[in-house]
């Protein structure tokens, strides 16, 4: 069974560029989220997607944004890149809306985003 | 206060020790409480997890230990292996919106000696 698959593994963009970071989820799961892992940080929530609509957002500027297609795959993207969007960007998913149950979220290996 | 608090920071044992993680937490509004693991370049992997209408779940070597009225919660690593040497994040979920999302700790990095 592929797990969630996550595009590119690495990436580096220069300041003021746009981004663009995929996903694609454990097949039968509907449920998208995407979290961002500073260096030595915990990960944050940016955004979560359930049957194609927008379910929840963190605390994170309107140069986030994101979508989900009808395969249930998502796309981040970041405009306007800052240095401080340096991170590993991890995508999640789940089965339901809930995010909950035995299994939790199961995350990708995510993307490594360098921005200079 | 969406936060939760993880100590320590990293974390050293000898092998067959019992390392232990230690979280807490303000919201009374958290409702589940998983532990993840997170080895260099890979993301975050679900270990164990559990709901604070329960004081203790085991699964394998790992333990956690729930204490609902000090809003804390712990991990412990029975007969620890060079292998589980990784990064360790606890995190709590919450509702809001609508769904559910989850706010992690900070992180333990964790290194099993041989």
């Amino acid at each position: 069974d592929a797990g969630v698959t996550q595009s590119p593994t690495h990436l580096i963009k220069t300041r003021g560029q746009h981004v663009t970071l995929r996903c694609s989820p454990i097949s039968g799961h509907k449920s998208v989220s995407w979290y961002q892992q500073v260096l030595g940080q915990g990960p944050q929530f940016i955004f979560q997607y359930y049957e194609k609509e927008e379910r929840g957002r963190g605390n994170f500027p309107d140069r986030f944004s994101a979508r989900q297609f009808p395969n249930y795959s998502s796309e981040l993207n970041v405009n306007a890149l800052l240095l401080g969007d340096s991170a590993l960007y991890l995508c999640a998913s789940n089965p339901s809306v809930l995010g909950q149950g035995a299994y939790g979220y199961t995350f990708g290996s995510g993307t490594r985003l360098t921005v200079v | 206060q969406q936060q939760v608090k993880q100590s320590p920071q990293s974390l050293i044992v000898q092998k067959g020790g019992i390392p232990i993680i230690n979280c807490a937490y303000e919201n009374t509004a958290f409702d589940y409480f998983p532990w993840y693991q997170q080895f260099p370049g890979k993301g975050p992997a679900l270990l164990i997890a559990i709901r604070p209408d329960v004081s203790e779940k085991k699964e394998g070597r790992f333990t956690i230990s729930f204490n609902k009225s000090a809003k804390q919660f712990s991990l412990h690593i029975m007969d620890s292996q060079p292998g589980d040497s990784a990064t360790y994040f606890c995190a709590a979920s919450i509702l809001g919106s609508g769904t559910y999302k989850y706010i992690f700790g900070t992180g333990t990095r964790l290194k099993v000696l041989a």
